[in-house]
């Protein structure tokens, strides 16, 4: 059954560092998302992207963070420089044309120190 | 008042009790209707998707959706230990690529 991978599992760094959270989405899905869950709360929205491009940000989706198709299977999802706070674990989706649910993946846990 | 409420728990029952789990809404835009199985630290693996107002099911499962009220439930029948998680709400409104909206689930624990 196709489903959704992510990597790394988990990445530590250093507050003010850059990381790229990968995704590779279901091969023939076409919208793609990021999501994030503080540890204890609920998940959160932060981008869609559809098409190449942004359709929607949430407003936790500063100047920071920015999203990637490099190629046709990856999906990335960057920021620049981490602070504490953006300590969590980060959850891509994707969804076929046909309907809307979406599918995630198993996360990256990320812990800035 | 949040979008989205759902009672976080912990809910604990025995084994083979029927469960029954729930959310509210108050936008009235949202039309697709999720519930999703998270256990702990790992991604949420969709249960049921529902998009109509009446029942759905799936094995143990019955996805339940009242619009006029705002209100969606899921009823897991002969519940097993297995099915110990937190369970998630999501729905999301028509449109290109729109975003879900989550409560903050419920924790369930069934016990032998």
């Amino acid at each position: 059954e196709p489903e959704v991978t992510q990597t790394p599992s988990h990445q530590v760094t250093q507050m003010g560092q850059e990381v790229i959270l990968r995704c590779v989405p279901i091969s023939n899905h076409l919208y793609f998302y990021w999501y994030r869950q503080i540890l204890g709360q609920k998940v959160e929205f932060l981008v869609s992207f559809y098409n190449n491009e942004i359709s929607e940000k949430s407003e936790i989706f500063d100047d920071q963070f920015s999203v990637e198709r490099p190629d046709g299977s990856n999906f990335t999802l960057k920021i620049r420089s981490t602070k504490l706070e953006d300590s969590a674990m980060y959850f891509c989706a994707s969804r076929g044309q046909g309907g809307n649910e979406q599918f995630f993946g198993p996360g990256t846990r990320l812990t800035v120190l | 008042q949040k979008e989205v409420e759902q009672d976080p728990g912990p809910l604990s029952v025995p084994e083979g009790a029927i469960v029954s789990l729930n959310c509210t809404y108050s936008n009235s835009a949202f039309q697709y209707f999720m519930w999703y199985r998270q256990y702990s630290r790992k991604g949420p693996e969709l249960l049921m998707y529902t998009y109509s107002s009446g029942n759905k099911e799936d094995g143990r499962f019955t996805a339940q959706v009242d619009k006029s009220s705002k209100y969606i439930s899921l009823f897991i029948r002969d519940s097993q230990p297995s099915d110990s998680a937190t369970y998630l709400c999501a729905m999301t409104s028509t449109g290109t690529a729109s975003k879900l909206t989550f409560g903050t689930g419920t924790r369930l624990q069934v016990t032998l």
